[in-house]
């Protein structure tokens, strides 16, 4: 099993990023993806979950309504769209998929 | 939302001695729909991605060695490391998927 996020970077308040996390070494199509993050010198976040259709979304309510997350099964790949960032958005973001994790990307909110 | 806190949030060991760890959250883990409990634990390490050590109370992650347990019932769990190794230490976080958002403890950190 293998998940790679890709995305993270500097961008400013306000502004918007997509983080892409490409599995391989499952059949990609049949699980959950969930994204987790950890702010500096934080705990661990949990940020949402896609079902494995798609057909179901779930958010923590500190990012509801900012964020969207969607996937491309014909390309193993999960997207998380963070909207309206804020520097409390900045740290580290992994791709799960249970009970495996990405490396994690680091998205810094910082003008 | 599930409140889960953990205690102690700094827990100084020994290698060779034993270690535990509490998680308390706000309300039952328990479903009653399938009779099982929803509490998982991890380990974070420094510079490394978070490990699945324990799942579904107390069912032991593929790989983990069997000096850690899981155990509890309802809103109180513990996790605990039966003789601790130098490869254990790190920031440990219990986490409820009952219900979504799952939401993780605030972390406790094993050092020597």
């Amino acid at each position: 099993v293998r998940l790679v996020e890709s995305g993270g970077g500097v961008v400013q308040p306000g502004r918007s990023l997509r983080l892409s996390c490409e599995a391989s070494g499952f059949t990609f199509s049949s699980y959950p993806i969930h994204w987790v993050r950890q702010a500096p010198g934080k705990g661990l976040e949990w940020v949402a979950v896609i079902s494995y259709d798609g057909s179901k979304k779930y958010f923590a309510e500190s990012v509801k309504g900012r964020f969207t997350i969607s996937r491309d099964n014909s390309k193993n790949t999960v997207f998380l769209q963070m909207n309206s960032l804020t520097t409390d958005d900045t740290a580290v973001y992994y791709c799960v998929c249970s009970p495996d994790w990405g490396q994690g990307t680091l998205v810094t909110v910082s003008s | 939302d599930f409140v889960l806190t953990q205690t102690p949030l700094s827990l100084p060991v020994t290698p060779g001695e034993p270690a535990s760890i509490s998680c308390r959250s706000s309300q039952s883990l328990f479903d009653s729909d399938d009779g099982n409990t929803y509490v998982d634990w991890y380990l974070h390490r420094p510079g490394q991605s978070p490990q699945l050590l324990i799942y579904t109370l107390s069912n032991r992650a593929s790989g983990v060695p069997d000096r850690f347990s899981g155990s509890g019932s309802g809103t109180d769990f513990t996790l605990r490391i039966s003789r601790v190794e130098a490869e254990d230490f790190g920031v440990y976080y219990c986490m409820q998927r009952l219900e979504f958002p799952h939401t993780f403890g605030g972390g406790t950190k094993v050092e020597i």
